[in-house]
């Protein structure tokens, strides 16, 4: 089994704010990471596939970035509506998929 | 645009088997080259793959669920079911349904919430 490492598990931040989740692969993965997010009650959204490609809709203040094992989401000039869950995901060896363990991006 | 729908009670008793159901609409199941499959997450937790049907039928299950692990395509309902069996308290989580593929997953059911509980 391919295992995702994901941290920080959680992180205090102020609207305004640069926030960086990373994610670490056990084996090589090539570019196989999406990455989701996830509020309260509601269903994960995919942002990122295939490590760096927006989802459409997706605003640019998103990005995602890496090769290989390590892997990074990026939100830039953090809004309100950006304080929620983010998972990783890879499928190097697809259809079988794991997540990373989540990341909460709180208010500081 | 696809949509899809979990079904299935929302408790179940340690030791039985925890049956869901998901229909698709908006397209057929069985005119699709895709795969579809279920995920769990437990509350509060983080999100675990269960395994996934190809519309051909073939299955592929996580490692760890596999020895309790059913998953099935039903064309003439469009509908694929899950089946687990043996539960635990450890298997209390929301269960979606979802239309995996390599660039991510956009379509997902609402989830159904299951508690595993005497």
């Amino acid at each position: 089994d391919i295992q995702m490492t994901q941290s920080p598990s959680s992180v205090s931040a102020s609207v305004g704010d640069t926030v960086t989740i990373t994610c670490r692969a056990s084996q090589g993965i090539a570019r196989w990471v999406a990455w989701y997010q996830q509020k309260p009650g509601t269903v994960p959204k995919l942002l990122v596939f295939a490590t760096s490609n927006l989802q459409t809709g997706v605003p640019s203040r998103f990005s995602g970035s890496g090769s290989g094992t390590n892997f990074s989401l990026t939100i830039s000039s953090l809004q309100p509506e950006d304080f929620a869950t983010y998972f990783c995901q890879q499928s190097n060896r697809f259809p079988a998929l794991t997540f990373g363990g989540g990341t909460k991006v709180g208010i500081k | 645009q696809l949509q899809l729908q979990e079904s299935g009670p929302g408790l179940v008793r340690p030791s039985e088997t925890l049956s869901l159901t998901c229909t698709v609409s908006g397209g057929s199941i069985s005119d699709y080259v895709y795969y579809w499959g279920w995920f769990r997450q437990p509350p509060g937790k983080g999100l675990e793959w269960i395994g996934s049907v190809y519309h051909s039928g073939t299955t592929y299950y996580n490692p760890s669920l596999n020895s309790r692990v059913t998953i099935s395509l039903d064309t003439s309902k469009n509908q694929f079911s899950l089946r687990l069996k043996s539960v635990t308290a450890a298997d209390t989580a929301m269960y979606y349904c979802a239309r995996p593929s390599t660039l991510g997953m956009t379509e997902w059911g609402q989830g159904n919430l299951v508690t595993v509980s005497s």
